[in-house]
């Protein structure tokens, strides 16, 4: 069964450092979606993507954040200067025509 | 604004009893309901999704229903086993001018011991 799968698993980072994090949705999938979940809280929506343009983003989602489609298969989410708050697991999710949105394991982000 | 709040948030119970979980929102304009089980450290993996016109849905063990007049949902698990030992997320989405906005539960953690 197709799944969605996200790299890395787990990364270490300093504070004020760039991450990237990786995804490849289910192939025939066209939207496409970032969400975290710090240690302990629920699971909080980040970022929509439909059509190589975000579709909706939440408060969270701030100009420190961007999300790209850079070839047919990868998703990315890429904080440019991390902060000790965006330690937490990072989920990407992608649909296709029906309503279910398949998750991925997740990345756990820890800001040093 | 948009809210799910879920109940109880954590329950132990014995291998093979059954259990119930309710989840109650307040989004609109109400799209469907999910009900996500998620194992700790692993993403959310869908169990059931419900419109506003289905009343209750079954997957295996388990059933979900909906009352969309009342806003509430319940998810039923029969002779509950080990490995439904995991955190049970309600999820609801709306869908406003085309976008799909979702909101997640707190989830309820529930212990199945032996």
């Amino acid at each position: 069964e197709p799944e969605v799968t996200q790299t890395p698993s787990h990364q270490v980072t300093q504070m004020g450092q760039e991450v990237i994090l990786r995804c490849v949705p289910i192939s025939n999938h066209l939207y496409f979606y970032w969400y975290r979940q710090i240690l302990g809280q629920k699971v909080e929506f980040l970022v929509s993507f439909y059509n190589n343009e975000i579709s909706e983003k939440s408060e969270i989602f701030d100009d420190q954040f961007s999300v790209e489609r850079p070839d047919g298969s990868n998703f990315t989410l890429k904080i440019r200067s991390t902060k000790l708050e965006d330690s937490a697991m990072y989920f990407c999710a992608s649909k296709g025509s029906g309503e279910t949105q398949y998750f991925g394991p997740g990345t756990r982000l820890l800001v040093l | 604004k948009n809210q799910v709040e879920q109940s109880p948030q954590s329950l132990i119970i014995l291998e093979g009893k059954n259990c119930t979980l309710q989840c109650n929102y307040t989004v609109s304009p109400f799209s469907n309901l999910r009900w996500y089980k998620q194992d700790t450290g692993r993403g959310p993996v869908s169990l059931t999704i419900m419109t506003f016109s289905e009343n209750t849905k079954s997957n295996g063990r388990y059933t979900a229903t909906l009352d969309a007049d009342t806003k509430q949902s319940s998810l039923h698990i029969t002779a509950s086993q080990l490995s439904d030992s995991a955190s049970y997320i309600c999820v609801v989405s709306s869908n406003s001018g085309g976008y799909q906005k979702v909101t997640f539960g707190t989830g309820t953690k529930l212990q199945v011991i032996p």
